[in-house]
């Protein structure tokens, strides 16, 4: 099992601002990097999959980077909207036998 | 194209029953992982098939049990159900390869007594 860490834990921002999250991973093995997007009552759905050091992504107010070396990813948010609420989910994997692990998360609150 | 497909969708059990879920993938998707989440905790990495084969397991007893079918459909068991064990129970599939994204059931909400 590999540890995969995100920061903060919650978040409560007002529509228009602007949030970004982080998620560690060990930066050995790396294969691929995944962000997921779980609202209330629905299943986890992707955003973005990363596999390349310095890959960068955009959908919308929604992109995400990705540094291999150093084990980490950031996902920012540009003027947070209210449908913007969900929990935001990283998910490591290797290229070995380990499977898809995710971090617990970031909850994303967003007040009008 | 019919997503991953879960059932039941609910259930509850009796401590020291058993219990299986299912899990049908999208088609094409040979891969298969199972998580668990508990209240206040994250998705914890039980079991990942492909191809019809166990590839690695999480920290969990072996009371929990799987399988994968020749047409990559899957069961996840838990045998001698505990109290702790209530929790969501998500399936995702994968095209094969953890390059590409993880496509979710609704889950299965188990509630043990």
């Amino acid at each position: 099992i590999l540890n995969v860490e995100q920061s903060p834990q919650s978040l409560h921002v007002q529509e228009g601002d602007s949030t970004n999250f982080t998620c560690s991973f060990p930066s050995s093995n790396f294969y691929a990097l995944h962000w997921y997007r779980w609202e209330t009552a629905k299943s986890p759905e992707a955003l973005f999959v990363m596999t390349l050091n310095g890959d960068e992504k955009k959908k919308g107010r929604i992109s995400a980077t990705l540094n291999t070396k150093e084990g980490y990813s950031y996902l920012y948010i540009k003027g947070s909207q209210p449908e913007d609420s969900a929990t935001y989910l990283c998910a490591f994997g290797t290229n070995s036998g380990y499977a898809l692990n995710f971090g617990k998360g970031t909850s994303l609150l967003v007040t009008p | 194209e019919a997503g991953v497909t879960q059932s039941p969708t609910h259930l509850i059990k009796t401590r020291g029953q058993q219990v299986t879920l299912r899990c049908s993938p999208i088609s094409g998707h040979t891969s298969v992982y199972w998580y668990q989440q508990a209240l206040g905790l994250g998705l914890q990495f039980l079991l990942w098939y492909d191809e019809g084969e166990e590839r690695n397991r999480g920290n969990f007893p072996p009371r929990f049990s799987g399988r994968q079918f020749p047409n990559y459909s899957s069961e996840l068991n838990v045998n001698a159900l505990e109290l702790e064990d209530s929790a969501l129970y998500l399936c995702a599939s994968l095209r094969g390869l953890k390059n590409t994204e993880a496509f979710f059931g609704q889950g299965t909400r188990l509630t043990v007594v």
